[in-house]
């Protein structure tokens, strides 16, 4: 199993600065397949990313996503208060499909 | 864009069963393979298995082999059961629709279940 390892666990900053978040595997996986999801309290997860770059529908451009290999990373340019969320990574290359243990992403 | 609905008890008993329904607000149980995924409280989520519309499960080898997926196309719903729970299954569970890659682009809103006595 392919274990995702996120940091920092949690990331404090206030809006409008610019968050970068860390995955990193412990080997890789096929394609690059891997994903990103946002998750604010009470909600399910939302799909922001997936194949490591690939901007889902309505994700703001604030957002971006890069990688390969065994690292990847998600970076907010300016932070919205919506945005104050935490983030998983999910790879799908290899069953079975993992996620992360999450980015917390609050108000500084 | 499809919606997913889970439903079932949200108190199960150690030892018994857990069983849960996903209802789908598609016309047709779409050619796809559906997930189901469980998520403890402060963790990240975990893929519990998938069924796909003719009927082929995998699961997570996790569950050892605990878990069953199984499908109603006519009634547009697939189900979950997961035998012998123990407290570590309390979670918030989730439905969700596979992409063809294999990523989840939509989820249900996701159901709590707490395994106590």
């Amino acid at each position: 199993e392919i274990v995702l390892t996120q940091s920092p666990g949690t990331l404090s900053l206030a809006p409008g600065e610019r968050a970068t978040l860390s995955c990193r595997a412990s080997q890789t996986f096929s394609n690059d397949f891997l994903a990103w999801y946002q998750q604010r309290p009470g909600q399910a997860p939302r799909l922001l990313f997936y194949a490591a770059s690939k901007r889902a529908t309505g994700v703001p451009d604030s957002f971006s996503a890069s990688g390969s290999g065994t690292d990847f990373t998600l970076t907010i340019s300016r932070l919205e208060p919506e945005d104050f969320a935490v983030y998983y990574c999910q790879q799908y290359g290899n069953s079975p499909r993992t996620f992360g243990q999450g980015t917390k992403v609050e108000v500084k | 864009q499809v919606q997913l609905q889970e439903s079932g008890p949200r108190l199960v008993r150690p030892s018994e069963t857990l069983s849960l329904t996903c209802n789908v607000s598609d016309d047709v149980l779409s050619p796809s393979y559906w997930s189901w995924l469980r998520q403890p409280a402060g963790k990240g989520p975990e893929w519990i298995g998938r069924i796909y519309v003719g009927g082929t499960t995998n699961y997570n080898p996790s569950l050892k082999g605990r878990a069953t997926l199984s499908l109603d196309t006519s009634k547009k719903r697939f189900s979950l059961q997961i035998r012998s729970v123990t407290a570590a299954d309390t979670a918030v569970y989730y439905c969700a629709k596979d992409s063809s890659s294999g990523y989840w682009p939509h989820w249900g809103q996701g159901t709590p279940v707490t395994v106590s006595s």
